[in-house]
């Protein structure tokens, strides 16, 4: 059984540009959440796609925004890159969007 | 709103000795609360939770905590702290309503001293 996989592991990008961060769900999961972290703190939940669907948003502007493919694996897209958004994105997948989440390892993103 | 505090954001322990990190809680309605643990450049993995069953929980390498509702505390203990629970230790908290989506307390870093 695969556990939950994101990429790509580091990305440095430039302010003002966009980026979009891929996350695979574990095998038979179908909710997916999405968090930042930024350094030395704990993580922010960002938003929640449960079969496809946005199923809650945390406190983040409008430019950082979602997907969920059929197959539920997940895209995290955040444009206009500010040099707050420097931060580790980590992606949990879970059976239900009560059931206990599981976490990829994370994608580190550099904003210059 | 729910809310966590993690005191001491660093915590030094000897190898051996007893691990206690604290984490108290903030909510209007009867809390899920959930232990995570951060390895350098991984993600989370969770040690243990509580969901109105037993307060005493047992989670995975010889961790425990306890749900103490008059305290609104879920302190994390393990007896005798080994080199390899060199990490760190997020507390969170969810409800009923919210879910599975966490509102994590600012985590506490532990260092093993041998």
């Amino acid at each position: 059984e695969t556990g939950v996989t994101q990429s790509p592991t580091h990305l440095i990008k430039t302010r003002g540009q966009q980026v979009t961060l891929r996350c695979s769900s574990q095998s038979g999961h179908n909710t997916v959440s999405w968090y930042q972290q930024a350094l030395g703190q704990g993580p922010q939940f960002i938003f929640q796609y449960y079969r496809e669907e946005e199923n809650g948003r945390g406190n983040f502007p409008p430019r950082f925004s979602g997907l969920q493919f059929p197959n539920y694996s997940s895209e995290l897209n955040v444009n206009a890159l500010e040099l707050d958004d420097s931060a580790l994105y980590l992606c949990a997948s879970s059976s239900g969007t009560k059931e206990t989440q599981y976490f990829g390892p994370g994608t580190r993103l550099l904003v210059l | 709103a729910q809310s966590v505090t993690q005191l001491g954001s660093h915590v030094s322990v000897s190898e051996g000795a007893l691990v206690l990190l604290r984490c108290n809680y903030s909510s209007s309605v009867p809390p899920y609360l959930f232990w995570y643990v951060q390895y350098p450049n991984q993600g989370l993995q969770l040690l243990l939770k509580y969901t109105s069953a037993a307060t005493l929980v047992k989670g995975i390498n010889g961790f425990e905590a306890e749900f103490k509702k008059s305290e609104t505390s879920f302190h994390l203990t393990k007896p005798s702290a080994h080199m390899s629970d060199a990490a760190e230790y997020f507390c969170a908290v969810t409800d009923k309503a919210a879910g599975n989506k966490l509102t994590f307390g600012g985590g506490t870093r532990v260092l093993v001293k041998p």
